[in-house]
């Protein structure tokens, strides 16, 4: 099945700069690959996904990149803000039915200092 | 608009004692549901998901049982719970059709003493 790793697993970043995490997958066949936010007791909510057809996309001060060949993907965030401290989470999937179960990484905790 | 429901939101439990946590889903049919489970505040685990009623898949093995007796309803079972078994506990669903953004429910906080 499906392995998602993901690193770092904490980040600390001076308000203003930029931070990024990555992720590995481990099958060929998936193809939805979503971000996570998490913050403190809340539940996790999208904040941007990527399907295999593109290798990049970008909302704002968030974007997501993805090599297919490496069978990674990454999140970049600039121009961070004390509000983006929480822990993201990177998931992997395959398009369909019951086989569309995304599988998450372990998240990596950001906290971004004033 | 479709929301979720998930309850309690907390509860605490002694060893040995049973559970069952509910959630539902409106304003649509036919989602795909699941239950993961987040230890130590980090990763999230899949421990069942299902497509249809009475269609139940365990990504896990574990004390822990689900169910599916409506549409929209998932629930999660123990006979009896066991340390381990404590954590953030949260219920999704996603549109069967086509895999996109899974929408989670808030979460029930199990500590199991």
């Amino acid at each position: 099945g499906e392995n998602v790793e993901q690193h770092p697993s904490t980040l600390s970043v001076q308000e203003g700069d930029s931070a990024v995490i990555k992720c590995t997958y481990s099958d060929s066949a998936s193809n939805y690959f979503p971000w996570y936010k998490q913050e403190l007791g809340k539940r996790p909510q999208l904040i941007i996904d990527i399907r295999s057809n593109v290798g990049e996309k970008k909302d704002q001060r968030i974007a997501v990149t993805l090599n297919k060949t490496a069978k990674h993907f990454s999140l970049h965030i600039t121009e961070t803000q004390p509000e983006d401290s929480a822990v993201y989470f990177c998931a992997a999937s395959k398009e369909g039915g019951s086989q569309g179960n995304l599988i998450f990484g372990k998240g990596t905790k950001l906290s971004v200092k004033p | 608009s479709q929301t979720i429901h998930q309850w309690p939101a907390t509860l605490v439990q002694p060893v040995g004692s049973p559970l069952s946590l509910e959630c539902t889903v409106e304003g649509t049919s036919n989602p795909n549901l699941y239950w993961y489970r987040q230890a130590a505040g980090r990763g999230l685990q899949l421990l069942f998901y299902s497509v249809g009623i009475g269609q139940i898949s365990s990504e896990v093995p574990q004390n822990l049982s689900a169910s599916r007796p409506q549409d929209r309803q998932f629930i999660l079972s123990s006979k009896k719970l066991l340390l381990s078994d404590s954590g953030f506990y949260l219920c999704a669903w996603t549109l069967r059709v086509r895999t996109g953004e899974l929408f989670f429910g808030e979460g029930s906080r199990l500590t199991v003493l």
